[in-house]
Parts: C-alpha cells; structure tokens; sequence
C-alpha cells in the first residue's frame, strides 16, 4: 500500500525567506508524486507533479520540488516566500500505469509567513 | 473555464438525519472522485466514477454512504442517519479521463458538513 508523511505540520518562515516543505513516501514502484496547495475556503490546487524524466520539476508560483529516488523523498521548495504563500500544502501519491487512479495524500503541512 | 463546483458550502445537521452534497465536475471531464478531508487530515479518497458508474468504491467507510452519477456529469453523494464522526469536508474532483493517476483531478472548493 502507498503511503505518505509530512513531517512538519506546521512551519512558520519570513516573508523573503526560503521554504522547503518535506514528504517522505512508500511505494513499491517509481510512483507520481503530486504537491498540493490549500488556501481557506478554496479547493486543492495542483502546484507541480513528477511522472518521470528529470527529478528536478517546476511549478506554478515560483516553487519546484526534487524527486529523490534513494531518500523516497519528494521536497518542496521555494527560494523566497511571499506572504501569498500561507496556506496548507499537501504532498500526494499516486499509483504508476494504467487504471490506477487513487491519490494518496499526507496530512499537510501549515504555512504561516510572517511580514 | 468552470471549476468544479460543490453546493452547499456548509452543511450542518443533526445526528441521524439525511443529507445529499453536490458536485458539478469540468465539463466533458468523465472520471469524478469524492474525498473526505477530516480536520487535520489529508483527503481521503471515498469513491470513483467512469461516467455514471461507479468504477471504485472501496473507500467509502460503511453503508451509510452512497454515491451516483446518473447521466455521467453531475454527482451526490448521500448520507444516511448521519453521525458526529461524519463531520468533515467533503471533496470532490473531476480528471479528463480517469484511467491513471497521471490524469490531473481538478478539485472543487468542499463541503463542509458539520453534525450536531
């Protein structure tokens, strides 16, 4: 079975700072791996995802994310933050090939950016 | 374009009583999915569709809850005899086609079902 953790639930940066969100998975394959945003009130939004190629992927909002095969490790990173950026992130995994559909997703974790 | 829509933003009712949520997916998306975000939690994934069947429902966690999707674009999930531990955010998301994962699913805004 697939699972994934986040170990920080809830991590306070400086507006300007660096962020890097961590997420640890299990999966028995090379999976898609999938970072999710969540601000109040609006529904899951897709910041990058990883199927294969180049473990270095980009996203929208300036973040991007490195799949490290050996460390089962798929880390978020920004290298500056913006007080837009506090909201809830969630890593997610997904089953490789066909009719495999089921995401996976952490518990989150909290952003808070302070001014 | 539309994003998926969800209505009512906020349920609240009692215990035991019924409830029906609604989920209006991305036009000609045909794969639809339901998830149950519970405080503190990530979503959870509850139940699949394939156009109006439902392809997949292992996640969902006892009878009481049942899912259709009868002419394959709008879907509602219902409730039956509610309990407190039912209280939680229910998602919906919708996918081009739902054969992988690799297909995106575009996640509605919730609902947020509170029971007394």
């Amino acid at each position: 079975a697939q699972s994934v953790t986040q170990p920080d639930i809830h991590i306070t940066v400086s507006e300007g700072a660096s962020l890097e969100l961590r997420c640890n998975y299990s999966y028995g394959a090379t999976p898609y791996l999938f970072w999710y945003v969540q601000s109040p009130g609006q529904g899951l939004q897709l910041l990058l995802k990883y199927f294969s190629g180049d473990t270095l992927v980009q996203g929208i909002k300036g973040f991007e994310a490195e799949f490290k095969r050996s460390q089962s490790s798929f880390n978020l990173r920004k290298p500056s933050v913006h007080w837009s950026d506090a909201a809830e992130y969630f890593c997610a995994v997904g089953p490789s090939g066909a009719g495999s559909y089921q995401l996976t997703f952490g518990k989150g974790t909290k952003l808070s950016v302070i001014p | 374009g539309a994003g998926v829509s969800q209505t009512p933003s906020n349920k609240v009712t009692e215990k035991g009583k019924y409830v029906e949520l609604r989920c209006d997916p991305i036009s000609g998306h045909t794969a639809l999915y339901w998830y149950r975000q519970s405080l503190g939690q990530g979503p959870e994934f509850l139940i699949y569709f394939q156009g109006t069947g439902a392809a997949d429902d292992s996640g969902l966690p006892n009878d009481r809850f049942f899912a259709v999707r009868p002419e394959g674009s709008v879907s509602t999930l219902k409730i039956q005899r509610t309990e407190r531990g039912d209280s939680a955010v229910y998602l919906c998301a919708s996918s081009l086609r739902g054969t992988s994962s690799y297909n995106e699913q575009f996640f509605g805004p919730g609902t947020r079902l509170t029971v007394l």
